[in-house]
């Protein structure tokens, strides 16, 4: 399967502390994303990673991908209640698909 | 707001009726993608366009399914004969091919419910 697996499904922190979030996936990939999805709603793009990059950094956001492991991961630092949400990764694959294959997520729950 | 629309939001509809849903990309986007998700899950691949092009059909996309985007702009997806099997959220996203081809730009979603 391409699809990514994500772990833990669910984590549940205090405010201030930092949430990490993994990945893992089984196809060769062009790139690998993290989206956020708050209850009910769309999702909102967080930060893309090509194949040939190792780390990438947005705001409070660092996301690093190991392509020797097939695995990546998300990383929240100081958490706020606002970063309460679901976040998925999703993988375009090398054999020229345009399809997002999306993990089944991680919810994450940040108490105040 | 990403920019990119659907209508309706929510869709309530009996099992056997004929649904569609209508998706408003961002103007110059000119790839749109169609997704489904159960709950819990992640989004699952349905079909893509590029401009007025179906150029990827998912195999979960059975022939009660249909999706046009008949001038490369807006797209509508029709579910026939509805079934239980067929309540989930229903997304659309758009992206950019020369510019940022594999970024997609989400809507909010048709959420529908089969009774």
């Amino acid at each position: 399967s391409q699809q990514g697996e994500e772990d833990p499904q669910a984590l549940s922190i205090q405010e201030g502390e930092n949430a990490t979030m993994n990945c893992s996936y089984k196809t060769s990939i062009n790139n690998l994303q993290w989206y956020r999805q708050n209850s009910g709603r769309g999702l909102v793009h967080l930060i893309l990673i090509r194949s040939n990059e190792r780390e990438k950094h947005s705001g409070r956001l660092r996301v690093t991908l190991d392509t020797s492991k097939k695995s990546s991961s998300l990383l929240i630092t100081a958490s706020r209640a606002a970063d309460t949400a679901s976040y998925f990764c999703a993988l375009i694959s090398i054999q020229g698909a345009q399809k997002l294959v999306f993990g089944q997520g991680t919810r994450l729950t940040i108490n105040p | 707001d990403t920019g990119v629309s659907q209508d309706p939001r929510h869709k309530i509809t009996k099992r056997g009726q004929n649904v569609t849903f209508r998706c408003d990309p961002i103007s110059e986007h000119n790839r749109l993608y169609w997704y489904r998700q159960t709950l819990g899950q992640g989004p699952e691949f349905l079909t893509y366009f590029q401009n007025e092009a179906q150029l990827e059909k998912s195999r979960l996309l059975s022939d009660r399914f249909s999706a046009e985007r008949p001038k490369g702009s807006f797209s509508t997806l029709e579910i026939q004969r509805t079934e239980q099997g067929d309540s989930a959220m229903y997304l659309c996203a758009s992206s950019l091919a020369q510019i940022h081809p594999h970024e997609q730009f989400f809507g909010p979603g048709t959420r529908l419910t089969v009774l």
